[in-house]
């Protein structure tokens, strides 16, 4: 079983459109993450969701909006795709009542804007 | 704010060598540090991480990682690396005991391993 899993794996879209990442864990965790990694490799916060609540709202357009149904799902809806969007979306989740830090990573998603 | 170095951003080494690669981060409050390891097309996966206690942390795959305070270091090693440990590497750091912030990662480092 999949501990943390992104649907689709790969996404190629035109400039202008919209599109969604979704996101699931079955570890139980409260509190889910999402993270963008750019061609470089630097992986940078997002958002993140403690029991539907977001709770850390980096500085990120607000073309792209997050959505949490329910505490062990985190979608990623983004509005009129610009070029600089293409990177790797990656979801994570954790237990934040451990409080350990440790985050629990899905395969990413790899978003191409042409 | 905290954040985190890695001092190299690639590290070529031969089959059985040993191996470091450096991390420094700056906080003025207590931390917790990690290192994770991606391979292609895969997500992040946890090597190790240093919570409290002793400063030597062993983790996954022979790596281990010493945490300093005094150079705010926690540098990552392996005595003998395998062509299978060819990867990129994250060092992460976030705040201690406090509920709700998240990791915030380094550049990254290239480990490439060859025979």
């Amino acid at each position: 079983d999949t501990a943390v899993s992104q649907t689709p794996k790969y996404l190629v879209t035109q400039m202008g459109n919209d599109k969604s990442i979704k996101c699931e864990q079955n570890l139980g965790h409260d509190t889910m993450y999402w993270y963008k990694q750019d061609s470089k490799k630097f992986l940078k916060i997002m958002f993140s969701y403690n029991n539907k609540e977001l709770i850390i709202n980096e500085t990120v357009p607000n073309r792209f909006s997050p959505k949490s149904p329910d505490k062990a799902h985190l979608n990623l809806h983004i509005n009129s795709l610009e070029l600089g969007d293409s990177a790797v979306y990656f979801c994570a989740s954790s237990n934040l009542a451990g409080v350990t830090g440790e985050l629990f990573f899905g395969e990413g998603s790899r978003l191409t804007v042409l | 704010a905290q954040s985190v170095t890695q001092l190299d951003s690639q590290v070529p080494v031969f089959e059985e060598a040993p191996v470091e690669l450096r991390c420094n981060y700056s906080s003025s409050v207590s931390v917790y540090l990690f290192w994770y390891v991606q391979y292609p097309n895969q997500g992040l996966q946890l090597l190790l991480k240093y919570l409290s206690g002793s400063t030597l942390v062993k983790g996954i795959n022979g790596f281990e990682a010493e945490f300093n305070k005094s150079q705010t270091s926690f540098h990552l090693r392996k005595p003998s690396v395998h062509i299978s440990d060819t990867a990129e590497y994250f060092c992460a750091v976030t705040l201690a005991n406090q509920a709700g912030t998240a990791l915030i990662f380094g550049k990254g480092t290239t480990l490439s391993v060859s025979s």
